[in-house]
Protein backbone atom coordinates (compact mmCIF):
# COMPACT_ATOMS: atom_id res chain seq x y z
CA UNK A 1 0.00 0.00 0.00
CA UNK A 2 1.56 3.04 -1.26
CA UNK A 3 -0.63 5.86 0.68
CA UNK A 4 -2.94 6.06 -2.49
CA UNK A 5 -5.41 4.11 -3.13
CA UNK A 6 -7.76 3.73 -6.23
CA UNK A 7 -11.09 2.10 -6.53
CA UNK A 8 -12.11 -0.30 -8.39
CA UNK A 9 -8.99 -1.98 -9.42
CA UNK A 10 -10.75 -3.55 -12.43
CA UNK A 11 -13.75 -2.33 -14.40
CA UNK A 12 -15.60 -3.49 -17.17
CA UNK A 13 -18.35 -1.25 -18.52
CA UNK A 14 -20.33 -0.78 -21.73
CA UNK A 15 -20.23 2.13 -24.16
CA UNK A 16 -23.55 3.93 -22.70
CA UNK A 17 -22.55 3.06 -19.38
CA UNK A 18 -21.92 6.05 -16.71
CA UNK A 19 -18.90 4.98 -14.50
CA UNK A 20 -16.64 7.08 -11.39
CA UNK A 21 -13.09 6.04 -10.90
CA UNK A 22 -12.03 7.14 -6.84
CA UNK A 23 -8.51 7.90 -5.51
CA UNK A 24 -7.89 9.14 -2.30
CA UNK A 25 -4.78 10.11 -0.49
CA UNK A 26 -3.67 10.54 3.48
CA UNK A 27 -0.27 11.53 2.81
CA UNK A 28 -0.80 15.32 3.33
CA UNK A 29 -0.42 15.90 -0.35
CA UNK A 30 -2.27 18.83 -2.46
CA UNK A 31 -1.25 17.91 -5.65
CA UNK A 32 -3.12 15.35 -7.19
CA UNK A 33 -2.92 13.61 -11.07
CA UNK A 34 -4.74 11.16 -13.35
CA UNK A 35 -2.28 9.30 -15.78
CA UNK A 36 -3.44 6.96 -18.80
CA UNK A 37 -1.48 4.08 -19.21
CA UNK A 38 -2.33 2.29 -22.64
CA UNK A 39 -0.57 -0.33 -23.77
CA UNK A 40 2.95 0.39 -25.11
CA UNK A 41 3.01 4.19 -24.46
CA UNK A 42 4.42 6.32 -22.27
CA UNK A 43 1.79 7.63 -19.26
CA UNK A 44 0.13 10.36 -20.80
CA UNK A 45 -1.20 12.72 -18.08
CA UNK A 46 -5.10 14.05 -17.79
CA UNK A 47 -5.58 15.93 -15.01
CA UNK A 48 -3.63 18.47 -12.49
CA UNK A 49 -5.37 19.18 -9.35
CA UNK A 50 -3.38 21.58 -6.81
CA UNK A 51 -5.23 22.94 -3.36
CA UNK A 52 -8.53 21.45 -5.44
CA UNK A 53 -7.78 23.97 -7.96
CA UNK A 54 -7.70 22.38 -11.92
CA UNK A 55 -4.43 23.49 -13.30
CA UNK A 56 -4.33 21.37 -16.37
CA UNK A 57 -6.64 19.61 -18.51
CA UNK A 58 -4.08 17.88 -21.11
CA UNK A 59 -6.32 17.68 -24.49
CA UNK A 60 -8.71 15.22 -22.76
CA UNK A 61 -12.24 14.22 -24.57
CA UNK A 62 -14.90 15.37 -22.08
CA UNK A 63 -16.22 11.86 -21.93
CA UNK A 64 -14.05 11.86 -19.07
CA UNK A 65 -14.97 14.21 -16.26
CA UNK A 66 -12.20 15.03 -13.16
CA UNK A 67 -13.83 16.09 -9.91
CA UNK A 68 -11.59 17.64 -6.95
CA UNK A 69 -13.71 17.98 -3.33
CA UNK A 70 -10.94 18.21 -1.67
CA UNK A 71 -7.36 17.56 -1.10
CA UNK A 72 -7.58 14.26 -0.62
CA UNK A 73 -9.98 13.06 -2.82
CA UNK A 74 -10.25 12.49 -6.94
CA UNK A 75 -12.39 11.81 -9.16
CA UNK A 76 -13.09 10.70 -12.56
CA UNK A 77 -15.97 10.29 -14.05
CA UNK A 78 -17.14 8.51 -16.93
CA UNK A 79 -19.18 7.94 -20.00
CA UNK A 80 -19.96 7.22 -23.31
CA UNK A 81 -16.67 5.73 -23.70
CA UNK A 82 -15.12 4.14 -26.57
CA UNK A 83 -13.26 0.94 -26.73
CA UNK A 84 -10.00 2.73 -27.29
CA UNK A 85 -10.55 4.73 -23.81
CA UNK A 86 -9.78 0.77 -22.78
CA UNK A 87 -6.36 1.15 -20.47
CA UNK A 88 -4.73 1.69 -16.97
CA UNK A 89 -6.03 4.80 -15.17
CA UNK A 90 -3.04 5.86 -12.54
CA UNK A 91 -3.54 8.39 -9.96
CA UNK A 92 -0.78 10.00 -8.37
CA UNK A 93 -0.16 12.54 -5.47
CA UNK A 94 2.52 15.09 -5.01
CA UNK A 95 3.16 17.15 -2.12
CA UNK A 96 2.12 20.74 -3.78
CA UNK A 97 3.42 21.86 -7.70
CA UNK A 98 6.37 23.35 -6.26
CA UNK A 99 9.66 23.01 -8.19
CA UNK A 100 12.55 22.43 -5.58
CA UNK A 101 15.18 19.53 -6.58
CA UNK A 102 14.57 17.84 -3.53
CA UNK A 103 10.82 17.09 -4.53
CA UNK A 104 11.29 13.35 -5.62
CA UNK A 105 8.26 12.92 -7.67
CA UNK A 106 4.76 11.08 -7.30
CA UNK A 107 3.32 8.49 -5.61
CA UNK A 108 1.13 6.40 -7.36
CA UNK A 109 -1.74 4.55 -6.76
CA UNK A 110 -2.28 0.97 -7.73
CA UNK A 111 -4.11 2.07 -11.16
CA UNK A 112 -7.54 1.02 -12.34
CA UNK A 113 -7.66 -1.42 -15.24
CA UNK A 114 -10.62 -0.12 -17.27
CA UNK A 115 -11.92 -2.69 -20.06
CA UNK A 116 -14.66 -0.66 -22.61
CA UNK A 117 -17.19 -3.12 -24.16
CA UNK B 1 5.86 14.57 -29.98
CA UNK B 2 7.30 12.24 -27.36
CA UNK B 3 9.99 14.87 -25.54
CA UNK B 4 11.12 11.20 -22.98
CA UNK B 5 12.16 8.13 -25.39
CA UNK B 6 12.79 4.42 -24.04
CA UNK B 7 13.79 2.82 -27.24
CA UNK B 8 13.94 -0.31 -25.97
CA UNK B 9 10.84 -1.92 -25.32
CA UNK B 10 12.80 -5.19 -23.23
CA UNK B 11 16.03 -6.17 -22.16
CA UNK B 12 17.43 -9.37 -20.30
CA UNK B 13 20.13 -10.05 -18.10
CA UNK B 14 21.37 -13.01 -16.05
CA UNK B 15 21.13 -12.29 -12.50
CA UNK B 16 24.52 -10.63 -11.37
CA UNK B 17 25.43 -9.25 -14.61
CA UNK B 18 24.90 -5.14 -14.63
CA UNK B 19 21.57 -4.21 -16.62
CA UNK B 20 21.90 -0.88 -18.24
CA UNK B 21 18.15 1.06 -19.05
CA UNK B 22 18.77 3.94 -21.54
CA UNK B 23 16.31 7.07 -21.72
CA UNK B 24 16.48 9.78 -24.15
CA UNK B 25 14.51 13.37 -24.20
CA UNK B 26 14.55 16.13 -26.46
CA UNK B 27 13.30 18.87 -24.39
CA UNK B 28 16.35 21.08 -23.39
CA UNK B 29 13.96 23.03 -20.81
CA UNK B 30 14.57 19.01 -18.47
CA UNK B 31 16.67 19.53 -15.42
CA UNK B 32 15.16 16.79 -13.17
CA UNK B 33 15.22 13.37 -14.34
CA UNK B 34 13.44 10.23 -12.16
CA UNK B 35 13.51 6.65 -13.15
CA UNK B 36 10.04 4.60 -11.67
CA UNK B 37 9.97 0.90 -11.51
CA UNK B 38 6.57 -0.96 -11.79
CA UNK B 39 5.56 -4.25 -11.35
CA UNK B 40 2.26 -5.83 -12.70
CA UNK B 41 -1.33 -4.59 -10.70
CA UNK B 42 1.14 -1.95 -9.35
CA UNK B 43 1.42 1.55 -9.77
CA UNK B 44 4.96 3.16 -10.41
CA UNK B 45 7.66 3.58 -7.29
CA UNK B 46 10.03 6.09 -7.13
CA UNK B 47 13.42 4.07 -7.55
CA UNK B 48 16.34 7.09 -8.01
CA UNK B 49 16.46 10.72 -9.41
CA UNK B 50 19.24 12.95 -10.56
CA UNK B 51 19.79 17.03 -10.97
CA UNK B 52 20.93 18.47 -14.10
CA UNK B 53 23.52 20.18 -12.01
CA UNK B 54 25.02 16.24 -11.36
CA UNK B 55 26.23 13.45 -14.13
CA UNK B 56 25.62 10.81 -11.69
CA UNK B 57 23.61 9.50 -9.17
CA UNK B 58 24.29 6.11 -6.84
CA UNK B 59 21.99 5.03 -4.55
CA UNK B 60 22.76 1.17 -3.50
CA UNK B 61 22.62 -0.88 -6.66
CA UNK B 62 21.49 1.44 -8.62
CA UNK B 63 23.28 4.39 -10.79
CA UNK B 64 21.94 7.19 -12.59
CA UNK B 65 24.33 8.60 -15.63
CA UNK B 66 23.09 12.11 -16.78
CA UNK B 67 24.76 13.14 -20.59
CA UNK B 68 23.35 16.61 -20.89
CA UNK B 69 25.14 17.20 -24.10
CA UNK B 70 23.74 14.28 -25.68
CA UNK B 71 20.40 14.62 -23.77
CA UNK B 72 20.47 11.27 -22.53
CA UNK B 73 20.74 9.35 -19.15
CA UNK B 74 20.79 5.81 -18.35
CA UNK B 75 20.29 3.62 -15.42
CA UNK B 76 22.63 1.04 -13.97
CA UNK B 77 21.89 -1.85 -11.98
CA UNK B 78 24.38 -4.09 -10.40
CA UNK B 79 24.34 -6.38 -9.77
CA UNK B 80 20.91 -7.31 -11.21
CA UNK B 81 18.35 -9.55 -9.10
CA UNK B 82 15.86 -11.66 -9.77
CA UNK B 83 12.76 -9.51 -8.35
CA UNK B 84 14.38 -6.47 -10.36
CA UNK B 85 12.29 -7.88 -13.05
CA UNK B 86 9.69 -4.83 -13.87
CA UNK B 87 8.96 -2.41 -15.78
CA UNK B 88 11.08 1.03 -15.45
CA UNK B 89 9.95 4.21 -16.95
CA UNK B 90 12.22 7.21 -17.28
CA UNK B 91 10.45 10.26 -16.38
CA UNK B 92 11.64 13.98 -16.72
CA UNK B 93 10.52 17.72 -15.25
CA UNK B 94 11.05 21.21 -15.62
CA UNK B 95 11.63 22.25 -12.11
CA UNK B 96 10.75 26.02 -12.99
CA UNK B 97 8.06 28.74 -14.89
CA UNK B 98 4.61 27.67 -15.41
CA UNK B 99 5.31 23.52 -15.89
CA UNK B 100 6.13 22.91 -12.57
CA UNK B 101 5.34 19.66 -11.30
CA UNK B 102 4.78 18.18 -14.46
CA UNK B 103 5.86 14.76 -15.22
CA UNK B 104 7.00 13.60 -19.02
CA UNK B 105 7.17 9.88 -19.27
CA UNK B 106 9.21 7.18 -21.71
CA UNK B 107 7.38 4.40 -22.77
CA UNK B 108 8.68 2.08 -20.32
CA UNK B 109 11.40 -0.85 -20.76
CA UNK B 110 10.51 -4.17 -19.15
CA UNK B 111 13.53 -5.93 -17.31
CA UNK B 112 13.53 -9.26 -17.13
CA UNK B 113 16.57 -11.02 -14.85
CA UNK B 114 16.87 -14.19 -15.68
CA UNK B 115 18.27 -16.54 -12.49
Amino acid sequence: ETGVTQTPRHLVMGMTNKKSLKCEQHLGHNAMYWYKQSAKKPLELMFVYNFKEQTENNSVPSRFSPECPNSSHLFLHLHTLQPEDSALYLCASSQDLSAGIFNYGYTFGSGTRLTVV
Amino acid sequence: DQQVKQNSPSLSVQEGRISILNCDYTNSMFDYFLWYKKYPAEGPTFLISISSIKDKNEDGRFTVFLNKSAKHLSLHIVPSQPGDSAVYFCAAKITGGTSYGKLTFGQGTILTVHP
